[in-house]
């Protein structure tokens, strides 16, 4: 069965300007969480969403938010870029209990200039 | 809050070396701890991960882990490696009766398997 797709896997913005990235998660899995990786924080956890609601949020500021469609299709939006935005950032997805296995896509790369 | 802490960030071994990668975590309470590893241009992937039970987990590809509660500890370990376990690994832990899937990884270890 397909894997985690992320749209779109590279992006280039520059400072202040908005972006949004879409993750598509495995068929039949609910939850979709984001993580954001980069060199030098590594990977880190920013919203997990189960049902169109969020059930968890990183310590991330509020320019970094996030949804889910009733299809379980999610999107992340970052809004007034800044330079230490560019990462890596990785959807997972997951059946609907949280004690099965996550499933990582692979990622959207953003770099802002 | 939860932190992971994996202590080498480098590890360069030969072929058939035996490994052991190590991972702390500083939650006291309920944790489900996982080990997942990223192959050069490839996605995150689980090797194996520990809910209850035996604390002697066995993963993908001939890994296994041992839980020992008393030390926080969820090291990672193969008998003997080969060129195609160079890779980045990640330690991660899920903390807490309400953490969802949310996931706090360690800083990774890179390691590179001389043939």
């Amino acid at each position: 069965k397909a894997g985690v797709t992320q749209t779109p896997r590279y992006l280039i913005k520059t400072r202040g300007q908005q972006v949004t990235l879409s993750c598509s998660p495995i068929s039949g899995h609910r939850s979709v969480s984001w993580y954001q990786q980069t060199p030098g924080q590594g990977l880190q956890f920013l919203f997990e969403y189960f049902s169109e609601t969020q059930r968890n949020k990183g310590n991330f500021p509020g320019r970094f938010s996030g949804r889910q469609f009733s299809n379980s299709r999610s999107e992340m939006n970052v809004s007034t870029l800044e330079l230490g935005d560019s990462a890596l950032y990785l959807c997972a997805s997951s059946l609907a209990d949280s004690s099965n296995e996550q499933f990582f896509g692979p990622g959207t790369r953003l770099t802002v200039l | 809050a939860q932190s992971v802490s994996q202590h080498n960030h480098h590890v360069i071994l030969s072929e058939a070396a035996s490994l052991e990668l190590g991972c702390n975590y500083s939650y006291g309470g309920t944790v489900n701890l996982f080990w997942y590893v990223q192959y050069p241009g490839q996605h995150l992937q689980l090797l194996l991960k520990y809910f209850s039970g035996d604390p002697l987990v066995k993963g993908i590809k001939g890994f296994e882990a041992e839980f020992i509660k008393s030390k926080f500890s969820f090291n990672l370990r193969k008998p003997s490696v080969q060129w195609s376990d160079t890779a980045e690994y990640f330690c991660a832990v899920k903390s807490g009766w309400n953490a969802g899937n949310m996931l706090t990884f360690g800083g990774g270890t890179r390691l590179m398997v001389k043939p």
